[in-house]
């Protein structure tokens, strides 16, 4: 079974470029969860979806950054125009059980952003 | 508001000696806590969790950590500490069912001294 993958893992982006992260989650899986781990901290949380809806996006920036995740297909992380202040490593997490507080997040190796 | 401090950034101990890393947190209800560890270029990989079964909990790689209410920590410990114990260590709460309200700790860097 395998785990949550992400990539691509290594991502160099100009400034102004666009920036597509990708993210499958496990198997049985249907609650997909982003988060930003900024160098020297913790992680962030951004986003929270499950198929084809966003269920709490509380904690992405108000511009320049959506996430989607459609009922065929890896979840997506997007930036636009990306900005020096973007570089950070992109974790994904799911679950099977979206919002219990006892489930487990399964967490993929993450995506290393570097803008230029 | 619930809140995890992980009261040291970086902890550094020898091989074959215990490791300790603290934990505290705050929650208006009763919480669920984990730790995760994560090895350098590595995602997050579950230690161990808290589900207001057993206080004092086992994890995998020989961890284990115990909740104190009365302290409101969940400190992780270790007898032995092991060269391939050196990673990053984030204590975590959940709370509620809300994904923006599982909160990670800033994180402990271990350091094994050989």
């Amino acid at each position: 079974n395998a785990g949550v993958m992400q990539n691509p893992r290594h991502l160099v982006r100009r400034r102004g470029q666009e920036a597509r992260l990708r993210c499958s989650p496990m198997k049985g899986h249907s609650h997909v969860y982003w988060y930003r781990q900024l160098p020297e901290e913790g992680l962030k949380f951004m986003v929270y979806l499950q198929k084809e809806n966003i269920i709490d996006e509380s904690g992405m920036p108000k511009e320049r950054f959506s996430a989607e995740f459609p009922k065929e297909g890896p979840s997506i992380l997007r930036i636009q125009q990306v900005v020096r202040g973007d570089s950070a490593a992109y974790f994904c997490a799911s679950s099977p059980l979206g919002g219990d507080p006892d489930s487990p997040l399964h967490f993929g190796n993450g995506t290393r952003l570097t803008v230029t | 508001a619930q809140s995890v401090t992980q009261l040291d950034s970086h902890v550094s101990v020898s091989e074959g000696t215990p490791v300790l890393l603290r934990c505290n947190y705050s929650s208006s209800y009763s919480p669920s806590l984990f730790w995760y560890v994560q090895h350098p270029n590595k995602g997050l990989q579950l230690l161990l969790k808290y589900t207001s079964a057993a206080t004092l909990v086992k994890g995998i790689n020989g961890f284990e950590a115990e909740f104190k209410k009365s302290e409101t920590s969940f400190h992780l410990t270790k007898p032995s500490a092991h060269m391939s114990d050196a990673a990053e260590y984030f204590c975590v709460v959940s709370e509620v069912s809300s994904a923006s309200k599982i909160i990670f700790g800033s994180g402990t860097r271990l350091s094994i001294r050989p």
